[in-house]
C-alpha cells in the first residue's frame, strides 16, 4: 500500500532563512509526486509535480523539489523564505497503478518577519 | 471563477442528524475525489467518482457514508446519524480527463462539519 511520510508537522524559520520539507513514500512502481500548498483560510494549490525526466523540479514562488528514486525522497526546497510562504504543506504520491493521490500529514510552516 | 466550488462551506449539526455536501468540479473535468482533512492527520482519500459511476470508494467508512456524482449536478457526499468524530474539514477535487493518470488534482475551498 502507498503511504506518504512528512518528517516534520510543524517549522519555525526567520524571513530569508532556508527551507527543506522531507518527504518520504512508500510504494514499489513508479510513482508521480506533488507538493500542495494551502494558505490560511485559501484551497490547497499545486506547488509542483514530477512526473518523469529531470529529478530536479522548479515550481512556483521559487520553490524546488528534487525526486531521489534510491532513497524514496522528494524533498521540497526553497533558498529564502518570505513572511507570504506561511502555509501548510502537502507531499502527495499516486503510484501508476491505481487511482488514489495519497496525502502525507502535512507541514505547517510559520515565517517570523 | 470556475475552479471547484464547495457548499455549504460551514456546516453545523447536532450528533444523530444528515450532513450532506456538494461538490461542483472544474469546467471540463468528470472526475471527483473527496477527502477528509482531520487535525494533524492530513488529507484521507475517501471516494473517487466518475459521473454515473463510482470507481474507487476504498476509504469511505463502512457505514453511514456514501457519495453519489449523478449525470446531472453536483457530487454529493452524504453522511448519516453524524457523530462528533465526523467532524472534520472535507474537500472536493477533481481532475481532467487525465486526471486518473497523473494524479494531479484541482481542490475545492473544503466544506468544514462540525457536530454538536
Amino acid at each position: 500500500a502507498q503511504s506518504v511520510s512528512q518528517h516534520n508537522h510543524h517549522v519555525i524559520l526567520s524571513e530569508a532563512a532556508s527551507l527543506e520539507l522531507g518527504c518520504n513514500y512508500s510504494y514499489g512502481g513508479t510513482v508521480n509526486l506533488f507538493w500542495y500548498v494551502q494558505y490560511p483560510g485559501q484551497h490547497l494549490q499545486l506547488l509542483l509535480k514530477y512526473f518523469s525526466g529531470d529529478p530536479l523540479v522548479k515550481g512556483i514562488k521559487g520553490f524546488e523539489a528534487e525526486f531521489i528514486k534510491s532513497k524514496f525522497s522528494f524533498n521540497l526546497r526553497k533558498p529564502s523564505v518570505q513572511w507570504s510562504d506561511t502555509a501548510e504543506y502537502f507531499c502527495a504520491v499516486k503510484g501508476t497503478g491505481g487511482f488514489k493521490t495519497i496525502f502525507g500529514a502535512g507541514t505547517r510552516l510559520f515565517v517570523k518577519a | 471563477n470556475a475552479g471547484v466550488m464547495q457548499n455549504p462551506r460551514h456546516l453545523v449539526r447536532r450528533r444523530g442528524q444528515e450532513a450532506r455536501l456538494r461538490c461542483s468540479p472544474m469546467k471540463g473535468h468528470s472526475h471527483v475525489y473527496w477527502y477528509r482533512q482531520l487535525p494533524e492527520e492530513g488529507l484521507k482519500f475517501m471516494v473517487y467518482l466518475q459521473k454515473e459511476n463510482i470507481i474507487d470508494e476504498s476509504g469511505m467508512p463502512k457505514e453511514r457514508f456514501s457519495a453519489e456524482f449523478p449525470k446531472e449536478g453536483p457530487s454529493i457526499l452524504r453522511i448519516q446519524q453524524v457523530v462528533r468524530g465526523d467532524s472534520a474539514a472535507y474537500f472536493c477535487a477533481s481532475s481532467p480527463p487525465s486526471g486518473p493518470n497523473t494524479g494531479e488534482l484541482f481542490f475545492g475551498e473544503g466544506s468544514r462539519l462540525t457536530v454538536l
